[in-house]
């Protein structure tokens, strides 16, 4: 079958760095996407990661190994505001995008 | 500019009843996205729209479900015969670009079978 998994909860420190790991097991692979999401919100796109290694948008870092089947989104310099659900996606060998359960983080003052 | 739009944002229905949930995307976007989404879950996906084609549909849960997207823009997501099992957020998402990479989410219809 179809998974994506990442851990459920992740607890920060504002200020401190956190990172939430990915790990897909797919049919296809084109890329691994990462979303973010408030309370009684819509998700928001973060980042995108076609080819192995790190992108960086700011506070906010996304890696992919491909061989690993494995990514991780890295927020630095945490902030409350950051407390939200994240979610990664695969996009499978065709149109179909597949979320991850998601992982919701609180960040504590 | 103007985001992704959903209407209506909250419909309660009764069981037996159909339902057609509207999506807007954004001007210019090829593909669109139906998603259904549990409260603590992730998007869970429904069809994908290429332009007017319906390109994957692999994600609708039964026959009760169809989608459209007749001149490539708005999208409808009928439910037919509702059930209360069909109470969820159903959200669509567009992209500028065929591969989806970067999905634009409308807030969500509410649905609420009684």
């Amino acid at each position: 079958g179809q998974s994506l998994e990442q851990p459920s909860e992740v607890t920060a420190v504002e200020g401190a760095i956190v990172q939430i790991n990915c790990t897909y097991q797919t049919s296809g692979f084109y890329g691994l996407s990462w979303y973010q999401q408030h309370d009684g919100g819509a998700p928001t796109f973060l980042s995108y990661n076609a080819l192995d290694g790190l992108e960086e948008t700011g506070r906010f870092s996304s890696f992919l190994s491909r061989s690993d089947s494995y990514g991780y989104l890295l927020l630095q310099e945490l902030q409350m505001k950051d407390s939200a659900s994240y979610f990664c996606a695969v996009r499978d060998g065709g149109f179909k995008t597949i979320f991850g359960a998601g992982t919701r983080l609180f960040v504590k003052a | 500019g103007a985001g992704v739009s959903q209407s209506p944002r909250y419909k309660v229905t009764k069981r037996g009843q159909d339902v057609a949930l509207r999506c807007d995307p954004i001007s210019g976007h090829v593909s669109l996205y139906w998603y259904r989404q549990a409260l603590g879950q992730g998007p869970e996906f429904l069809t994908y729209f290429n332009y007017e084609a319906q390109q994957d549909k692999s994600g609708l849960p039964n026959d009760r479900f169809s989608a459209e997207r007749p001149e490539g823009s708005i999208s409808t997501l009928t439910i037919q015969r509702t059930e209360q099992r069909d109470s969820a957020m159903y959200r669509c998402a567009s992209s500028l670009m065929r591969t989806g990479d970067e999905q634009y989410f409308g807030p969500g219809t509410r649905l609420t079978v009684t």
